[in-house]
């Protein structure tokens, strides 16, 4: 069975800086699909990135990147430029190709300090 | 685009009561739509997956006589939580699948049995 594990469960840092939140997964397939989900307090859960195994070139939205490691099976998620509107709690999420579930980790709480 | 919606967003009810929560996927259609639950600062629990015009698929240990799944359509499906009891009291959040891979979130509907 896949499992997915955030190893920091919480993690704090001031506005504008730099942060990256670590998630590793157990798979022995080849083709699945990574997500990254942030849940902020009103808990809608929102999609920040999606990333394809077969893809080698690593997933970009505006100050979210994910840094994809297939061999490592590592799938880290960096924020640049921090904004207090990315206070959230945020969860890594795997999928196989055709299976249909997430498997979601456990969860990072994220805090932006002013 | 993939927007999700779900009614109620909360629900205070009397032990022993139904209640009915909508997941609506308002700008596309969805085959497979999931229903999960969320304790406090813990991460997403799936119940069951459910694809249109069949019966649904309950994880181990969710009871499918106390929650009721119905996918009518490619854009509604619903959860019927049966004789609500308090330990029924919880978060319960529904996710619509777009193309067999993304999942997108409704807001969520608390429920609160008294």
């Amino acid at each position: 069975a896949q499992t997915v594990t955030q190893s920091q469960p919480e993690m704090s840092v001031q506005e504008a800086e730099t942060v990256t939140l670590s998630c590793t997964y157990d798979t022995s397939e080849n083709n699945y699909y990574l997500f990254w989900y942030k849940q902020p307090p009103s808990r809608q859960m929102i999609l920040v990135i999606r990333q394809e195994a077969y893809k080698q070139q690593n997933a970009t939205e505006n100050r979210f990147s994910v840094n994809f490691q297939k061999a490592a099976k590592s799938f880290s998620l960096k924020i640049s430029d921090s904004q207090l509107g990315d206070t959230a709690m945020y969860f890594c999420a795997f999928m196989n190709q055709g299976a249909q579930k997430l498997v979601f980790g456990q969860g990072t709480r994220l805090t932006i300090n002013p | 685009g993939a927007v999700v919606s779900q009614h109620p967003s909360w629900v205070i009810c009397k032990s022993g009561t139904s209640v009915k929560i909508e997941c609506r996927s308002l700008d596309f259609q969805a085959t497979t739509m999931f229903w999960y639950r969320q304790f406090p600062k813990q991460s997403l629990m799936l119940m069951a997956t459910s694809n249109e015009g069949s019966k649904a698929t309950y994880e181990q240990g969710v009871e499918k006589d106390k929650f009721l799944i119905n996918h009518a359509s490619l854009t509604l499906s619903t959860l019927t939580v049966t004789s609500a009891h308090p330990e029924d009291s919880s978060f319960y959040i529904c996710s619509a699948q777009l193309a067999g891979e993304t999942q997108y979130f409704g807001p969520g509907t608390r429920l609160l049995v008294l």
